[in-house]
């Protein structure tokens, strides 16, 4: 079954750069590699995406591995308004959009 | 501009009941996605169209939910004969491009408790 990893949670102080992995061990060659956050009580938003070579956005960089089969979306300055359930998520061979679990990350002051 | 909305926000209906959910999407979005959110976990797939065809609807869990798009902009998942276990946060997105899983737009949600 096609499913990504994430950990549970992870914290970072303010102004600090974060790093949140995922593992994708099944994505297929051609899936492009999503991640959106959600802030509590709201919806999904999206973050950034990327197939192959690293990308980088207003929001956020995602360095991607050489195999596709793991990513790491990178906030450069965490601030407090990043605090938020970050899911990465991949198409899998069906076209069904695979949302992980999540990783729940909190900002210190 | 104005988001994705959907209605109603919340929904209490009672075990074997019909139930429709509807989703407005932001005004010229091709791509049109329905998800269900159960607590602490992330959204599963149920179904998406591209205009008025519906693209796949794999994700529906049986043939009690049901969606359509009939005019390209407005849709509805119905859920017939509720029980219990529909019981979720119901999730409607948009995107202007087709086949656009990326960009997605989220609505607020639809709570459902089923009782």
């Amino acid at each position: 079954d096609a499913k990504t990893t994430q950990p549970n949670s992870m914290e970072s102080n303010e102004e600090e750069p974060v790093h949140l992995p995922c593992n994708h061990s099944t994505i297929s060659g051609t899936d492009y590699i999503h991640w959106y956050r959600q802030l509590p009580s709201q919806g999904p938003e999206y973050v950034i995406h990327g197939l192959t070579s690293n990308v980088n956005n207003r929001m956020a960089s995602l360095a991607i591995a050489e195999d596709r089969k793991s990513s790491t979306l990178i906030l450069h300055r965490a601030t407090l308004r990043d605090a938020a359930v970050y899911y990465c998520s991949f198409r899998d061979q069906g076209g069904k959009l695979i949302f992980g679990q999540g990783t729940e990350l909190s900002v210190k002051p | 501009g104005a988001g994705v909305s959907q209605s109603p926000r919340y929904k209490v209906t009672k075990r074997g009941q019909d139930v429709a959910l509807r989703c407005d999407p932001i005004s010229g979005h091709v791509s049109l996605y329905w998800y269900r959110q159960a607590l602490g976990q992330g959204p599963e797939f149920l179904t998406y169209f591209n205009y008025e065809a519906q693209q796949d609807k794999s994700g529906l869990p049986n043939d009690r939910f049901s969606a359509e798009r009939p005019e390209g902009s407005i849709s509805t998942l119905t859920i017939q004969r509720t029980e219990q276990r529909d019981s979720a946060m119901y999730r409607c997105a948009s995107s202007l491009a087709k086949d656009s899983f990326y960009e997605q737009f989220f609505g607020p949600g639809t709570r459902l408790t089923v009782l």
